[in-house]
């Protein structure tokens, strides 16, 4: 079974772009999280999809957004980038919400000029 | 004061060497505990899964909760050096999103 998948791997983008992010979770999961890591904060979520409908958010600004498609498929946007955004994204896929195990994907590894 | 704090290491120790990881935690209606592991590179990897106190053990590893205390434990037993990695807590109330700890660097020397 093909694990979570995320593109771009590596993303260099200069202060004022913006970004979009894509995840594609296993098969037959339905619910998509995304986080954010970088050294000095750790992992921080971002926001949980589950059916189209965006169920939790972080504390992020609102300059950080994100869908899900009806086949599951997540993606996640970044408009008006700042250096501070520069950071590893991590997507990770469930069957269902709540407690049920969450797959990690390999990351999107952001850098911000 | 963050949620969950642990502490970042790094942490270096001999191959054989039992391993001692730690969490502490401030929100008491956190009710799900979980150790991750993130390799170089990679995602982090679900490792461990316990439910309120208590201890839970799966081959080397031990995962220990103590909700008085609002400390939960990671034990590693007969360490390797391919346990080397960044090890995450993360802990969840009800169905709410997933707090994680800062994440302790491993490195196990041969």
């Amino acid at each position: 079974k093909a694990g979570v998948t995320q593109t771009p791997r590596y993303l260099i983008k200069t202060r004022g772009q913006q970004v979009t992010l894509s995840c594609s979770p296993i098969s037959g999961h339905r619910s998509v999280s995304w986080y954010q890591q970088t050294p000095g904060q750790g992992l921080q979520f971002l926001f949980e999809y589950f059916s189209e409908t965006q169920r939790n958010k972080g504390n992020f600004p609102g300059r950080f957004s994100g869908r899900q498609f009806s086949n599951s498929r997540s993606e996640m946007n970044v408009s008006t980038l700042e250096l501070g955004d520069s950071a590893l994204y991590l997507c990770a896929s469930s069957l269902t919400v709540g407690v049920d195990e969450q797959f990690f994907g390999p990351g999107t590894r952001l850098t911000v000029l | 004061q963050k949620e969950v704090e642990q502490d970042p290491g790094p942490l270096s120790v001999p191959e054989g060497a039992i391993v001692s990881l730690n969490c502490t935690y401030s929100n008491s209606a956190f009710q799900y505990f979980m150790w991750y592991r993130q390799y170089s590179r990679k995602g982090p990897e679900l490792l461990m899964y316990t439910y309120s106190s208590g201890n839970k053990e799966d081959g080397r590893f031990t995962a220990q909760v103590d909700k008085s205390s609002k400390y939960i434990s990671l034990f590693i037993r007969d360490s390797q050096p391919s346990d080397s990695a960044t090890y995450l807590c993360a802990m969840m109330q009800g169905a709410q999103k997933l707090v994680f700890g800062q994440g302790t660097r491993l490195t196990i020397n041969p």
